[in-house]
Parts: C-alpha cells; sequence; structure tokens
C-alpha cells in the first residue's frame, strides 16, 4: 500500500537555526497537510494545501512557518528561525479528492536547544 | 469551533478484555468522525471511519457508531490482544470547502494490554 514518507525522522536543531522538514505525499492525492504534536499534547493542525496554494492554515501557522511543493513530488515544511517551543513531533498528510481519509507519515521529531 | 474530548489514560487491561474509549464531539455542521491509532514510534493509522448518524465503521474487531444524539463515537473492542497496545485518536472532519478533509482531534488515549 502507498505510504506518505517523511525525512528525517529526527532533527535536532538551535534555536534561530532554519530547519526543512520533508514529506513525500502518496503520488495520485491531491491534498497535503501538516500537523504537530507537542510532547502531552493534542495533535494540531498547522496548514493545507491545494492545487498550489495553501487552502487553510491555524493560528499556529505564522510568518515562521511556510510551505512548499517544489517538484511535484516532494511537499516541504519550513520553519525560518526555530524557537524552543516548535520542538514537537511534526506529521506530514495527504488525501485523496472530497472527503477521501488522511494518510500519515511516521512523522518528524524536531528538538530545538 | 469544533472540538473532540476523549477519556484520559492510560487505560490498562489485561488480554481478552473487552475495551471502551469514550469520544465525544461538538461540531457546528455535519461531521466525520475517525479513529486513527498509533503504534509505538510510528505515524498515526486511520483505524476506522463513519460519515453519517447511526454508520458504524469497524476494522480489526475494533467498531465505533456514530451517534448523533448524543454526539459520540465511543471506540468498543470485544476482546483485545497485547498488540492492540497503541495511542488511540478520535477525529472530527466537517469541511466541505477545498480544504480537503481537515481534521479536529481529540487529546489521545493510550491503551496498555498485559498478557
Amino acid at each position: 500500500e502507498p505510504e506518505v514518507t517523511q525525512t528525517p525522522s529526527h532533527q535536532v536543531t538551535q534555536m534561530g537555526q532554519e530547519v526543512i522538514l520533508r514529506c513525500v505525499p502518496i503520488s495520485n492525492h491531491l491534498y497535503f497537510y501538516w500537523y504537530r504534536q507537542i510532547l502531552g499534547q493534542k495533535v494540531e493542525f498547522l496548514v493545507s494545501f491545494y492545487n498550489n496554494e495553501i487552502s487553510e492554515k491555524s493560528e499556529i501557522f505564522d510568518d515562521q512557518f511556510s510551505v512548499e511543493r517544489p517538484d511535484g513530488s516532494n511537499f516541504t515544511l519550513k520553519i525560518r528561525s526555530t524557537k524552543l517551543e516548535d520542538s514537537a513531533m511534526y506529521f506530514c498528510a495527504s488525501s485523496g479528492p472530497g472527503y477521501s481519509p488522511l494518510h500519515f507519515g511516521n512523522g518528524t521529531r524536531l528538538t530545538v536547544t | 469551533g469544533d472540538s473532540v474530548t476523549q477519556m484520559e489514560g492510560p487505560v490498562t487491561l489485561s488480554e481478552e478484555a473487552f475495551l471502551t474509549i469514550n469520544c465525544t464531539y461538538t461540531a457546528t455542521g455535519y461531521p466525520s468522525l475517525f479513529w486513527y491509532v498509533q503504534y509505538p514510534g510510528e505515524g498515526l493509522q486511520l483505524l476506522l471511519k463513519a460519515t453519517k448518524a447511526d454508520d458504524k465503521g469497524s476494522n480489526k474487531g475494533f467498531e465505533a457508531t456514530y451517534r448523533k444524539e448524543t454526539t459520540s463515537f465511543h471506540l468498543e473492542k470485544g476482546s483485545v490482544q497485547v498488540s492492540d497496545s497503541a495511542v488511540y485518536f478520535c477525529a472530527l472532519s466537517d469541511r466541505n470547502n477545498n480544504a480537503g478533509n481537515m481534521l479536529t482531534f481529540g487529546g489521545g488515549t493510550r491503551l496498555m494490554v498485559k498478557p
């Protein structure tokens, strides 16, 4: 069965540094998402992406965050200047049209020191 | 706004015991409801879903029925196994715009099954 793949599985970075989290969604999916889960807390929606643009974003997704689908297969999340509170597990997901279920990757654990 | 409330864990059961994990929701529209499972070290996997009132989702022996009158979607399994040990997330989606199937999650319930 096709999978959503995320790299790296664990990323450690220093406060103020830029990080890029990478995802390869399922190839025929149309919608792409980033969610995050701070340790011990709920899984939170960050952003959805459709037709090469952001379709919805949460309050968490401020100017420090950006997403891109640079080549038709990868889907990236960039954090420009990381803060300690950005430490979390970041999940990429993709879905087909309409109410198709989301398929999640295994996540990237981001640790900001 | 939309919200999902799950019973807090951890839930610890012996093998072959009956499992119930409660989930209630608030939503402005007519949401679709989901249960996702997260095994240790892995991502979120869709376990089952229901898209309208009175629908029953089922998979791998787990069941949940969409109860609009009580705004609930409780997860049940008649006989749990050690391999069911995981974190279970209830979620809803009531989007019908081009944002796709955006989800609102509950806090997750950790299930530990002992042999």
